[in-house]
């Protein structure tokens, strides 16, 4: 049973571009999360996607922007990169309206 | 707005003890679930255990064991016979139903366990 996956594993970017993260759901889930986790932090929920919609959204900027498909995998795009935006980034897949909630390995995002 | 306090940055116990983690939340909604999760060093978030709220059975999975207090919005976390591999952050979540099939969770600043050999 395939699990949660995301890719890259790492990434480097520099201020001011532009960087597309990458999940694929785990196998029967139809739901994608999108969580960012600061160094030392818990994870805060930054949107929410089913039937290719964005059904939630969290305290985060326009810069942050995602996409879901047809196979349910997702992709986050961030503009206008910050170095603040420097962080571990967790996909989460679910079943619509189950609580439960499985996460990938992260991509880690370094902003320079 | 929900939030998940997590009173204990860090913990140690010696290898086949007992440990508690602690987490209090706070939420005006009767129906919610509530979760622990733990991340090793390897940054995999694995789900550890979860809880209804409108169970007043509290869960269990193998040697790990919650004490839910809904009354006093306390979920805690006892861990028996901890291995080496139990050594994580472990972090307390919560969630509710938001509307359109959409649940989001609301995690606690983490509790860094390591497990003494």
């Amino acid at each position: 049973d395939a699990g949660v996956t995301q890719s890259p594993t790492h990434l480097i970017k520099t201020r001011g571009q532009q960087v597309t993260l990458r999940c694929s759901p785990k196998s029967g889930h139809d739901t994608v999360s999108w969580y960012q986790q600061a160094l030392g932090q818990g994870p805060q929920f930054i949107f929410q996607y089913y039937e290719e919609e964005e059904r939630q959204r969290g305290n985060f900027p326009d810069r942050f922007s995602g996409h879901q498909f047809p196979n349910y995998s997702s992709e986050l795009n961030v503009n206008a990169l910050l170095l603040g935006d420097s962080a571990l980034y967790l996909c989460a897949s679910s079943l619509v309206g189950s609580g439960e909630q499985y996460f990938g390995p992260g991509t880690r995002l370094t902003v320079t | 707005a929900q939030t998940v306090t997590q009173s204990q940055p860090e913990m140690s116990v010696q290898e086949a003890e007992t440990v508690t983690l602690s987490c209090t939340y706070d939420t005006s909604e009767n129906n919610y679930y509530l979760f622990w999760y733990k991340q090793p060093p390897s940054r995999q978030m694995i789900l550890v255990i979860r809880q209804e709220a409108y169970k007043q059975q509290n869960a269990t999975e193998n040697r790990f064991s919650v004490n839910f207090q809904k009354a006093a919005k306390s979920f805690s976390l006892k861990i028996s016979d901890s291995q080496l591999g139990d050594t994580a952050m472990y972090f307390c979540a919560f969630t509710r139903y938001s509307g359109a099939g959409s649940y989001q969770l609301t995690f606690g600043k983490g509790t860094k366990l390591s497990v003494i050999p």
